[in-house]
């Protein structure tokens, strides 16, 4: 049972580019989640999906995309990075919606220049 | 939305102190208050939580208060030992969830138990 699972860990990106963050999850939780963590500004959400085929946005949704094929993957796209989103990225999953428990992976290190 | 704010951001004690870290939040349909805590190079990990209905919960060397009439609610932390040094984050929430933001996380406190 590997949890939450992310890759890459770390990344260098030129403005521009675009990538894909992978976060996959092998506990069968409905409900997984894309954050942000900026210094001084704690974890803000960006993505969420309460189940496959089903996402929405979060407080910070601008320049990343989100698709839910399978119960275990959730993958954040950066369409054109931008300097503005280098950050840690952390993806999480609870079992269901109404599952407060937040499991959370190791996090990728993302830089922008 | 909900506003959570934590402090200190920053806290260090002598190994076998205690550490308390502060939150308060802003919505009062806010009913669940976990708290993570953050070693470096790792996700956030729960390690206590509390629901709306009860004041205090401890486990172990670890207790969270809450006040609802105030909005605030408190992690205590006693005799710290060196691995209890990580960033520490507080959340509010409004279970049960239904749609949109379902965390509301604080800035941070980075503790540092100096042994």
């Amino acid at each position: 049972n590997a949890g939450v699972t992310q890759t890459p860990k770390f990344q260098v990106l030129k403005t521009g580019q675009s990538m894909t963050l992978q976060c996959a999850q092998d506990m069968n939780h409905e409900y997984m989640s894309w954050y942000r963590q900026d210094p001084g500004m704690g974890l803000r959400l960006i993505h969420y999906s309460v189940g496959a085929g089903i996402t929405d946005q979060g407080e910070v949704p601008n320049g990343y995309n989100v698709s839910r094929s399978t119960t275990e993957d959730f993958p954040l796209r950066l369409l054109s990075a931008a300097p503005s989103q280098t950050s840690v990225y952390f993806c999480a999953s609870s079992y269901s919606r109404s599952n407060e428990k937040l499991f959370f992976g190791s996090g990728t290190q993302l830089s922008v220049l | 939305g909900e506003n959570v704010e934590q402090h200190p951001s920053t806290l260090s004690v002598q190994e076998g102190d205690s550490a308390v870290i502060k939150c308060t939040y802003s919505d009062s349909a806010s009913n669940y208050f976990p708290w993570y805590k953050q070693e470096l190079g790792k996700g956030p990990q729960l390690i206590i939580d509390i629901r709306s209905n009860v004041g205090e919960k401890k486990d172990q060397r670890i207790a969270v208060t809450l006040n609802k009439t105030a909005k605030h609610f408190s992690l205590h932390i006693t005799e710290t030992q060196p691995e209890d040094s990580a960033v520490y984050f507080c959340a509010a929430s409004t279970q049960p969830y239904n749609t949109g933001n379902q965390f509301y996380f604080g800035t941070g406190t980075s503790l540092t138990v100096i042994p």
